[in-house]
């Protein structure tokens, strides 16, 4: 069975600033893909960026970056010039190439304050 | 594309009773998914829908949960006699059937529920 670990319950990143979250996975398959989801306070949860595992090059959404270490099994996601509208919990998730099941980490709730 | 809709947005009842959660999906999304997620915890795969065939179902999802999706748009989860342990935030998402590779999951806002 899979399993995502988010060591860092709470992080706190002043307006501007660059933040990094940490995530790593357990799994025994090579085929996978990988999300960070955000979750504002009180609204639904967006997809902030997708890795495919078989893909060697980070993934890179405006602001937002990856750094995905196949061997080591980590999967951090780096926010740029964070801004107010950046506070939420942020949730790793993993995904078998050959299945449906997220499996999600427990989340680190970021704070970006003025 | 209104985006995914849950309702009733909350629900408190009491032990023992039966409640029914509805999903309407992003109209033309083919696959649904439905989600438990407690309190300071990610969500936890319960059961997914490709169309109305329910074609994956977490072991979490015990014989007092039932869901289905019957003509392959909405879907219903029902809890049958609640306990005190089902109080989660359940969440339902949706993606459309990809060429390869999976497709982003559009969640909708969740039903709180609060057994007594």
């Amino acid at each position: 069975a899979q399993t995502v670990t988010q060591s860092q319950p709470e992080m706190s990143v002043q307006e501007a600033e660059t933040v990094t979250l940490s995530c790593t996975y357990d799994t025994s398959e090579n085929n996978y893909y990988l999300f960070w989801y955000k979750q504002p306070p009180s609204r639904q949860m967006i997809l902030v960026i997708r890795q495919e595992a078989y893909k060697q090059q980070n993934a890179t959404e405006n602001r937002f970056s990856v750094n995905f270490q196949k061997a080591a099994k980590s999967f951090s996601l780096k926010i740029s010039d964070s801004q107010l509208g950046d506070t939420a919990m942020y949730f790793c998730a993993f995904l078998p190439g050959n299945g449906q099941n997220f499996v999600f980490g427990p989340g680190t709730r970021l704070s970006v304050l003025p | 594309d209104t985006g995914v809709s849950q309702n009733p947005r909350h629900k408190i009842t009491k032990r023992g009773q039966n409640v029914t959660f509805r999903c309407d999906p992003i109209s033309e999304h083919n696959r649904l998914y439905w989600y438990r997620q407690t309190l300071g915890q990610g969500p936890e795969f319960l059961t997914y829908f490709q169309n109305e065939a329910q074609l994956e179902k977490s072991r979490l999802l015990s014989d007092r949960f039932s869901a289905e999706r019957p003509k392959g748009s909405f879907s219903t989860l029902e809890i049958q006699r609640t306990e005190q342990g089902d109080s989660a935030m359940y969440l339902c998402a949706s993606s459309p059937r990809g060429t390869g590779g999976p497709d982003t999951q559009y969640f909708g806002p969740g039903t709180r529920l609060t057994v007594l």
